[in-house]
């Protein structure tokens, strides 16, 4: 238990449906991540919120839309989504404490677009 | 260059030893990390290890640091087949900021 939950686990939706994916962090941590991993693709990082405030979006294009309305809650919005996002969708939390912030994350979502 | 590199796959029989190798890119990295990935799960963090240290070990796991060459690796001694899984290394690129290797692919034969 790393004390970093997504729910749904799976998902599969259509390119004109409309979802969330969820994260929550039970770490009391102050910073938390969506990642994109696809086969044969290192992790890519997409968003990042420190503080609840969005401090890194790297080119993500605008059909995901990320949330986080607590330190403790994240979210990913998803619409009109493309096949080639198939993916599992990794989230993490950290604690900048002295320099370390090691990220913890959450089991992920398995999202296949159809 | 930008990538962080990993040789993709492994394979040892139980009870030996494993060495996973990475190659990092940015020598300022503060920390660097070791995790595992097991079918269908997200990132499990093993361990990690501050860049003055060029040692640590954790139980099975020894991590070794060569801030010269840049390399770091995880050796898993007396190797499980539960020990099967995708390792990543990742270094500090800044903060808020990990990047990940590739990833290796364990793979233990009973």
């Amino acid at each position: 238990e790393t004390g970093v939950t997504q729910t749904p686990r799976h998902l599969v939706m259509g390119m004109t449906n409309k979802k969330s994916l969820k994260c929550e962090q039970h770490l009391g941590h102050n910073a938390m991540y969506w990642y994109k991993q696809s086969a044969k693709k290192p992790l890519e990082l997409m968003f990042v919120y420190s503080l609840e405030e969005r401090v890194e979006n790297n080119s993500v294009p605008s059909r995901f839309s990320p949330e986080c309305p607590n330190s403790s809650h994240l979210f990913l919005h998803l619409h009109t989504l493309q096949p080639e996002d198939s993916a599992l969708y990794l989230c993490a939390s950290s604690q900048l404490v002295g320099g370390a912030e090691t990220q913890y994350f959450g089991p992920g979502t398995r999202l296949l677009v159809l | 260059g930008e990538d962080v590199e990993q040789s993709l796959f492994l394979s040892v029989r139980e009870g030996d030893s494993s060495v996973i190798n990475c190659t990092y890119t940015d020598s300022s990295s503060t920390y660097l990390y070791w995790y595992k990935q097991e079918p269908g799960a997200g990132l499990q963090l093993l361990t990690y290890i501050f860049s003055n240290m060029d040692m640590k070990q954790d139980q099975r796991l020894t991590v070794l640091l060569n801030k010269k060459d840049k390399h770091l690796s995880l050796r898993i001694a007396d190797t499980q087949t539960g020990d099967s899984a995708i390792y990543f290394c990742a270094e500090t690129r800044a903060t808020n900021k990990l990047i990940f290797g590739t990833g290796t692919l364990l793979a233990v034969q009973p």
